[in-house]
């Protein structure tokens, strides 16, 4: 079974949807991230978790919001989904603490599409 | 705020040619992580690579190698042998030493491997 799971894999919603993202994972990890993918800019950081508690706003959070239920759960919400919203959405895992190196494990993705 | 460019939007070898993908980043650290990271079709993020900052000998990974230059700022990844299951999208990805540990992600190199 995977470590980082996320669901839907795939989803197509229309303009003004709420949509939410899931992201489980087993590894038993404190630091979760939500990453956005888009054609010529790479992965872009959207929210970061270091505990149920500590929430912290990325790079592109403007039209995001994330709930962190259980430590090994992070969801991501568009609210009210627009076009520009489309894209490759990724959930990543690390451990602490920030005293050395921490891999963050991504999950499989999930293509999200706005029409 | 660290920056990542990798200017090779596109490139294309033939099978068993070496090639060399190349990344400049932009901190003020002394101490950081860089990373090439593999996205194949499948859309999975697989880590091929880690260089530590601290460190002056290049990282090596079987067939895949980084020329990392700490004064220049530069980080290149060089692909020896190259193989049909090398075609993917790789980034380049920076994160500091210590803190939030956040990756910050080039916008990719789109490597086609031919037969």
């Amino acid at each position: 079974d995977a470590d980082v799971t996320q669901t839907p894999r795939n989803r197509i919603t229309k303009t003004g949807k709420r949509i939410m993202l899931e992201c489980s994972q087993t590894k038993g990890h404190d630091r979760m991230y939500w990453y956005r993918q888009d054609p010529g800019l790479g992965l872009r950081l959207i929210y970061y978790s270091f505990d149920v508690k500590d929430i912290n706003k990325g790079e592109i959070s403007d039209g995001y919001s994330v709930s962190r239920q259980a430590q090994a759960k992070f969801s991501l919400s568009l609210e009210s989904a627009i076009p520009n919203q489309t894209a490759l959405y990724f959930c990543a895992t690390s451990t602490g603490p920030p005293s050395s190196y921490n891999e963050q494990f991504f999950g499989p993705g999930t293509r999200l599409t706005v029409l | 705020a660290q920056t990542v460019t990798q200017s090779q939007p596109e490139m294309s070898v033939q099978e068993a040619e070496t090639v060399t993908l190349s990344c400049t980043y932009d901190t003020s650290e002394s101490n950081y992580y860089l990373f090439w990271y593999k996205q194949p079709p499948s859309r999975q993020m697989i880590l091929v690579i880690r260089q530590e900052a601290y460190k002056q000998q290049n990282a090596t990974e079987n067939r895949f190698s980084v020329n990392f230059q700490k004064a220049a700022k530069s980080f290149s990844l060089k692909i020896s042998d190259s193989q049909l299951g090398d075609t993917a999208m790789y980034f380049c990805a920076f994160m500091n030493y210590k803190g939030a540990q956040k990756l910050v992600f080039g916008q990719g190199t789109r490597l086609t491997i031919n037969p």
